[in-house]
């Protein structure tokens, strides 16, 4: 079982639609979760970062912790066709020493497709 | 301020050969960590460079080695290269490598081996 899975999709959604992407984990070490956005051809971009549980808000993207039930969601509100990318989620404990150091763990990733 | 830069970015290999990829950091960024990226495997973590040394390392076999320089700059090398090296060699980098709201990627190299 990978440590973090995640639904590769694809999702395929209409402008302006509220997008939910979701991850789930098993490390119950994990305290430290980001969402990384991946154009087509290059390097992933941060996007998201929260610490523990709660919530997180930024412009339209909304990240959400659940440690409770390890479950890590992203939720984008007026979606539109520039936001169609790969999506990561990823984890790390970091404060377990030299086995976490620059160490992410990465779900799949889900492919999003926004339609005008 | 520039970003994580990758070189070089695309290449093409021949089985049993070796490559080195290159990576410079953000300025001022000590720790650098490699990635794998396949549509199959997904991003898979190779190894993680702070000060020069390295401090870790994922599930990959000796062929893949790297090293950094005292400028932060970092190299990984793949020796006798194998058709399932094919993949999008990613480069991160971050002041420390222990906080998560600040590990950055470079754009990548695209290895494929034939």
């Amino acid at each position: 079982q990978k440590e973090v899975e995640q639904d590769p999709g694809p999702l395929s959604v209409p402008e302006g639609a509220i997008v939910s992407l979701n991850c789930t984990y098993s490390n119950s070490a994990f305290q430290y979760f980001m969402w990384y956005r991946q154009y087509s051809r290059k390097g992933p971009e941060l996007l998201m970062y929260t610490y523990s549980s709660g919530n997180k808000e930024d412009g339209r993207f909304t990240a959400q912790v659940d440690k409770s039930s390890k479950y890590i969601s992203l939720f984008i509100r007026d979606s539109q066709p520039s936001d169609s990318a790969t999506y990561l989620c990823a984890s790390n404990p970091f404060n377990a020493g030299g086995t976490s150091y620059g160490k992410l763990t990465f779900g799949q990733g889900t492919i999003l497709t926004v339609h005008p | 301020k520039a970003g994580v830069t990758q070189t070089p970015r695309y290449l093409i290999k021949t089985r049993g050969q070796q490559v080195t990829l290159s990576c410079s950091p953000i300025s001022g960024h000590r720790s650098v960590s490699w990635y794998q990226q396949t549509p199959g495997q997904g991003l898979q973590f190779l190894f993680e460079y702070f000060s020069e040394t390295q401090r870790n390392k994922g599930n990959f076999p000796g062929r893949f080695s790297g090293r950094q320089f005292s400028n932060s700059r970092s190299e990984m090398n793949v020796s006798t290269l194998e058709l399932g090296d094919s993949a999008l060699y990613l480069c991160a980098s971050s002041p420390d490598g222990r906080s998560g709201n600040t590990i950055y990627f470079g754009e990548g190299s695209w290895l494929t081996v034939v």
